[in-house]
């Protein structure tokens, strides 16, 4: 149980386009997704916290209107990156948690994305 | 402020048995995470403690100590895969979880 996945796994992109990551939980409701980043050998960072309904609550330094997040439903949650550029590329990894706060969140397998 | 304490790195011999120490002090406490991430891969969860106490999970266990902000994560039976960062995480009183920067633990033959 608690599977989470995401999509795509890989993505490269010519600078200045949007990218959508979807996250999703497989096999339980999510009310909470998180997002995080994470640059190589570096800890995870966290992005954004979102529940489903509601708008996304972001970290200080990350930007809402770059770093779009939509939590639609009980199981999907998307990230999108809009005209990204170079400096964006990173590991991007959600992970999802049930509806009580303090549940175990569960991780995606992440995705790569990289911006030429 | 919150703050969460690791070793940064660690490395021990295949077989053998390490310990994983995580400092805590943090707003509140409403639960401690282990963590596993191998290179290049997303973290998978290992252990959960909420209560004083130590709790077994085949080679893995994870001890809680509440008045001490202190827990410790003890691998048995090292083996080569069990090469990994190790990441302790604290859930505070707003149910905000806490990440430390993880121990990276070196295993070798």
């Amino acid at each position: 149980g608690a599977v989470v996945s995401q999509h795509p796994s890989w993505v490269i992109c010519k600078s200045g386009t949007s990218v959508k990551i979807e996250c999703r939980s497989l096999d339980f409701q999510a009310t909470t997704m998180f997002w995080y980043r994470q640059f190589p050998k570096q800890s995870l960072m966290l992005m954004a916290t979102s529940n489903e309904g509601s708008k996304a609550t972001y970290e200080q330094g990350v930007e809402k209107d770059k770093f779009l997040i939509n939590h639609a439903s009980l199981t999907l949650s998307t990230l999108t990156v809009t005209s990204a550029h170079p400096e964006d590329s990173s590991f991007y990894i959600c992970s999802a948690r049930g509806q009580a706060a303090q549940e175990t969140q569960y991780f995606g397998p992440g995705t790569r994305l990289l911006v030429l | 402020g919150q703050n969460i304490d690791q070793p940064t790195e660690m490395t021990a011999t295949e077989g053998a048995i390490v310990q994983i120490n995580c400092t805590y002090q943090t707003s509140g406490f409403n639960g401690l995470f282990w963590y596993q991430q191998h290179a290049g891969e997303a973290p998978t969860f290992l252990s959960y403690n909420v209560l004083d106490g130590l709790e077994e999970k085949g080679r893995f266990s994870s001890f809680l100590s509440r008045s001490k902000g202190y827990s410790y994560l003890l691998l048995k039976e090292l083996q080569m895969k069990d090469s990994a960062s190790y990441l302790c995480a604290v859930t505070d009183s707003n149910y905000q979880l806490i990440w430390g920067a993880g121990t990276k633990l070196i295993i070798k033959p």
